[in-house]
C-alpha cells in the first residue's frame, strides 16, 4: 500500500527566505507526482506535475524534483512571499493506468512579512 | 473554459437524509475523480471515471455512496442515509488522460455538514 508523508506538517519563515518542502513515498513504482497548493476552505490548485521519467520541473519561483529510487520529491520555493502562505500537498499515481492517487497530508506554510 | 465547478458549495443535512452533489469537469477532459477531505488531512481517493465508465472505486466507499457519470460529462455523487462521519469536503477533479502527461484540475469542493 502506497503511503505518502510530508514533513514538516507546518513551517513558518520570514518573507524573502528560500525554502524546501519534502514529500516521501513508500512505493517507488509511481506513474506521476503532482504538487498542489490549497488555501483554507478552498479546492486544490495544481503547481507542478513531474512525470516518472523526469527529474524536475520549474515554474516561476517554484522548482520540484523527483528521485524515484529514494522515494522522495522536494518543492523548492525561492524568495518566499506572504502570498505563498497556504498548505502544499503532494500526490502520487500508481504505475498502472494512473487512476487512483495517494495524497500526503500537506505542509502548512506561513510566510511572515 | 471556466474550470471545474461543483454544486452546491455547502450542504447542511440531518443524519439519515440523502444528499447529492454535482461536478461539471473541464469540457474536453475525459477523466473525472471524486475525493473526500477532512480537516488537516490530504484528499482521499473515492472513485474515478473515464468517460462514462467507472473504472475504480475505493474500499473506503461504503454501499451508501454511489457515483455516476451518465453521458461522460458531468458527474453526481450521492450519499444515502448520511452519518455524522460523512461530514467532510467532497472534491471533484478532472484531467485529460492521454499518454504520460496529464494534470488534475480540482473544483472548489462541496462542504457537507451532517447534524
Amino acid at each position: 500500500k502506497q503511503e505518502v508523508t510530508q514533513i514538516p506538517a507546518a513551517l513558518s519563515v520570514p518573507e524573502g527566505e528560500n525554502l524546501v518542502l519534502n514529500c516521501s513515498f513508500t512505493d517507488s513504482a509511481i506513474y506521476n507526482l503532482q504538487w498542489f497548493r490549497q488555501d483554507p476552505g478552498k479546492g486544490l490548485t495544481s503547481l507542478l506535475l513531474i512525470q516518472s521519467s523526469q527529474r524536475e520541473q520549474t515554474s516561476g519561483r517554484l522548482n520540484a524534483s523527483l528521485d524515484k529510487s529514494s522515494g522522495r520529491s522536494t518543492l523548492y520555493i525561492a524568495a518566499s512571499q506572504p502570498g505563498d502562505s497556504a498548505t502544499y500537498l503532494c500526490a502520487v499515481w500508481r504505475n498502472t493506468n494512473a487512476g487512483k492517487s495517494t495524497f500526503g497530508d500537506g505542509t502548512t506554510l506561513t510566510v511572515k512579512p | 473554459d471556466t474550470g471545474v465547478s461543483q454544486n452546491p458549495r455547502h450542504k447542511i443535512t440531518k443524519r439519515g437524509q440523502n444528499v447529492t452533489f454535482r461536478c461539471d469537469p473541464i469540457s474536453e477532459h475525459n477523466r473525472l475523480y471524486w475525493y473526500r477531505q477532512t480537516l488537516g488531512q490530504g484528499p482521499e481517493f473515492l472513485t474515478y471515471f473515464q468517460n462514462e465508465a467507472q473504472l475504480e472505486k475505493s474500499r473506503l466507499l461504503s454501499d451508501r455512496f454511489s457515483a455516476e457519470r451518465p453521458k461522460g460529462s458531468f458527474s453526481t455523487l450521492e450519499i444515502q442515509r448520511t452519518e455524522q462521519g460523512d461530514s467532510a469536503m467532497y472534491l471533484c477533479a478532472s484531467s485529460f488522460y492521454l499518454g504520460a502527461n496529464y494534470e488534475q484540475y480540482f473544483g472548489p469542493g462541496t462542504r457537507l455538514t451532517v447534524t
